[in-house]
């Protein structure tokens, strides 16, 4: 079964740039999230997908960030406009619904570099 | 507010010794706990779980980890550390899901484990 996947795996963008990162979860994962670790600290949660609808979105910072899942299958994270403080490395993972307790798996995730 | 603390950032062991990675987690009711690794250039793997059940956890590449309530850690550990295991390792724990099935996760800070040969 193949894994979470990211694309790009590197993105390097000017501030006031756009970005658009993306998800493919696992097949059949309906729980998609978006995390973001910054340089050093720890790796926080963005947000929460069940299928297309956003579950839970306390993490995302501001109104620069947008999350899509059309169709609940792979989900896009824009960022516009990108400031430094963007720059981290995005994570998706994904999980299987109706297991409580499963783990999340994780996709290599996307290096952001905002110059 | 659940969070997670990783006391260390840096640990070192020599190839052969038994090795302890440090988590103390806090959440208002029973923890899910998690550790995951991440190995350079690669995502986030997952090794071991704990939810329910023997406080001590078996999980990948030889690792477990022993929930222990009372202290609130979940410290991960290994009998005979590998150079291969050098790695930043990750604690998370997680609330009791809701209905619908999966919550998110908060991690600790990271600690960078060296294997010296």
């Amino acid at each position: 079964e193949a894994g979470v996947t990211q694309f790009p795996s590197h993105s390097v963008i000017e501030k006031g740039q756009t970005v658009t990162l993306r998800c493919d979860p696992i097949s059949g994962h309906d729980n998609l999230y978006w995390y973001r670790r910054v340089m050093g600290k720890e790796i926080k949660f963005l947000l929460h997908f069940v299928k297309e609808s956003k579950q839970d979105e306390s993490g995302m910072p501001n109104n620069r960030f947008l999350a899509e899942r059309t169709g609940g299958t792979y989900s896009t994270l824009k960022v516009q406009p990108a400031e430094l403080e963007d720059s981290g490395v995005y994570f998706c993972a994904s999980s299987h619904r109706q297991a409580s307790g499963m783990a999340q798996y994780f996709g290599p995730g996307t290096r952001l570099t905002v110059t | 507010a659940q969070s997670v603390a990783q006391p260390e950032d840096q640990v070192n062991v020599a190839e052969g010794n038994p090795l302890t990675v440090k988590c103390t987690y806090s959440v208002s009711g029973n923890p899910y706990l998690f550790w995951y690794v991440q190995y350079p250039n690669r995502g986030l793997q997952f090794l071991l779980k704990y939810i329910t059940g023997d406080n001590l956890v078996k999980g990948s590449y030889g690792f477990e980890a022993e929930f222990n309530k009372s202290q609130t850690s979940f410290h991960l550990k290994k009998p005979s550390a590998l150079v291969s295991d050098s790695a930043l390792y990750f604690c998370a724990v997680r609330d009791k899901p809701s209905n619908f099935g999966n919550e998110k996760l908060t991690f600790g800070t990271g600690t960078r484990l060296t294997i010296i040969p």
